[in-house]
């Protein structure tokens, strides 16, 4: 099946750092990537809809400038979250949608675990 | 209200036994997903479906459009099947997900 891969999986930074998460699909193209925050406990949040080559769509109340999402081809999209602070400590998950498969198919990453000390 | 509900929150087994996850949603979908989400947090997803039932193994997924409603079952649970479930669903021309808040199920030994 198709496979979508997030790195890193775990990262600790300081706060008031950036930090990159990428998110590429392995063997197949994704011309839609989503990501997606979850809290502990809590349910999946979708952020932001990438759309390759083209600006993200981000959700209400998710700050486009302080989550930049870059979709610059068909297997890759990072998120980077600027400044970062403790409260933007969560899990943050990407899913893809393959090019030419069923519109509702998303294939989903491993996740990275995001601490801000 | 959430546009997706799950039931119950949290189950607990014993192995061997029969396991059902309930899911309802108040909205129209293009499709469901069971998804499950273990300790370490990667999500894997189980099945997508739109219309009557489907079986991967010992997991079986039924969706009733009319009623808005899908169960997920499994049968001789086994410890690892251990996981929190997520129902979600999607529907219109954007794949955008709208998730339950999952079900966490532990089965002992």
């Amino acid at each position: 099946g198709a496979v979508v891969s997030q790195h890193p999986s775990r990262v600790i930074c300081k706060s008031g750092t950036s930090v990159k998460i990428e998110c590429r699909s392995l063997d197949f193209q994704a011309t839609t990537m989503f990501w997606y925050r979850q809290f502990p406990k809590q349910s999946l949040m979708l952020m932001a809809t990438s759309n390759e080559g083209s600006k993200a769509t981000y959700e209400q109340g998710v700050e486009k400038d302080k989550f930049l999402i870059n979709h610059a081809s068909l297997t890759l999209s990072t998120l980077t979250v600027t400044s970062a602070h403790p409260e933007d400590s969560s899990f943050y998950i990407c899913s893809a949608s393959a090019t030419g498969l069923s519109t509702d198919t998303q294939y989903f990453g491993p996740g990275t675990r995001l601490t801000v000390l | 209200k959430n546009e997706v509900e799950q039931s119950p929150q949290n189950l607990t087994a014993q192995e061997g036994e029969f396991i059902t996850i309930n899911c309802s949603y108040s909205v129209g979908i293009s499709a469901l997903h069971w998804l499950q989400q273990h300790p370490g947090g990667g999500i894997v997803s189980l099945f997508m479906l739109s219309s009557g039932k489907k079986k991967h193994g010992r997991l079986i997924a039924t969706i009733n459009i009319q009623e808005k409603h899908s169960s997920l079952h499994i049968t001789a649970s086994h410890p690892r099947d251990s996981a929190v479930y997520i129902c979600a669903v999607s529907g219109g021309s954007n794949y955008k997900l709208t998730f339950g808040k999952g079900t966490l199920l532990t089965v002992n030994p």
